[in-house]
């Protein structure tokens, strides 16, 4: 399995700016999230999905910030205007969850390498 | 509050067992720990994950208390490629979204 694919890798933009960070999940995985991480605020979980329907947005900053899973197999993280507050490493995580009782969820998130957004 | 304690760095000898201990004194009974780590400038890499009883895999061994308000994380011979911050991590499961919180992490150095 190629694991959780991300692109772009870097990604350098102006502010004002529209930014696209795409995600592909593992084939078969039901849950998809996004994070955000920054030297000051760590790892932040921004969205998240189950079977393509966004279960949570709390996380997303503001309403530059979107985010869509049209199929299984790809998800967008859209932020429009971009500001330089924005740039940090953004990750795209999938998982699995199956089965009933204790072991229904290992919690097992997959990772992919990351976007970095650079607004200059 | 945070739910997670962990030491913020920790030093280990190349070849050595590395223990990385977690505070969580506010577990439920319900909640899971979690370990996961991040090597410089990859994703986090989940290693292991335990409700009470001590789980052993290829990768890691994990210690829980008998009253669940700790545990340790042992990689029992570190190499230079173990250097990474590891998250403690006391949730339900990922998919109760924001209740999985990755902290600060403890910054293990594997030293040659």
């Amino acid at each position: 399995d190629a694991g959780v694919i991300q692109s772009p890798r870097h990604e350098v933009t102006e502010m004002g700016q529209e930014v696209t960070l795409r995600c592909k999940p593992i084939s078969g995985h039901d849950y998809l999230f996004w994070y955000r991480q920054t030297m000051m605020r760590g790892l932040e979980l921004l969205i998240y999905f189950n079977n393509n329907v966004p279960i949570d947005d709390s996380g997303m900053p503001e309403d530059r910030f979107s985010a869509k899973m049209p199929n299984a197999s790809f998800s967008t993280l859209k932020i429009q205007p971009s500001e330089p507050r924005d740039s940090a490493v953004y990750f795209c995580a999938s998982s699995l969850h199956q089965g009933a009782g204790e072991r229904a969820n290992t919690g097992e998130l997959f990772f992919g390498e990351g976007s970095r957004l650079t607004v200059l | 509050d945070a739910k997670t304690t962990q030491p913020t760095s920790m030093d280990c000898a190349e070849g050595r067992a590395a223990n990385l201990p977690c505070n969580h004194s506010t577990i439920s009974g319900n909640e899971y720990v979690y370990w996961y780590r991040q090597i410089h400038s990859q994703g986090p890499q989940y290693i292991i994950h335990g409700l009470k009883n001590n789980e052993t895999n290829e990768m890691a061994s994990l210690i829980i208390t008998e009253d669940r308000k700790s545990s340790t994380l042992i990689l029992p011979h570190a190499t230079l490629r173990d250097t990474a911050v590891y998250y403690c991590i006391v949730s339900r499961g990922s998919n109760y979204g924001q209740n999985f919180v990755f902290g600060p992490g403890t910054r293990l150095s594997v030293l040659p």
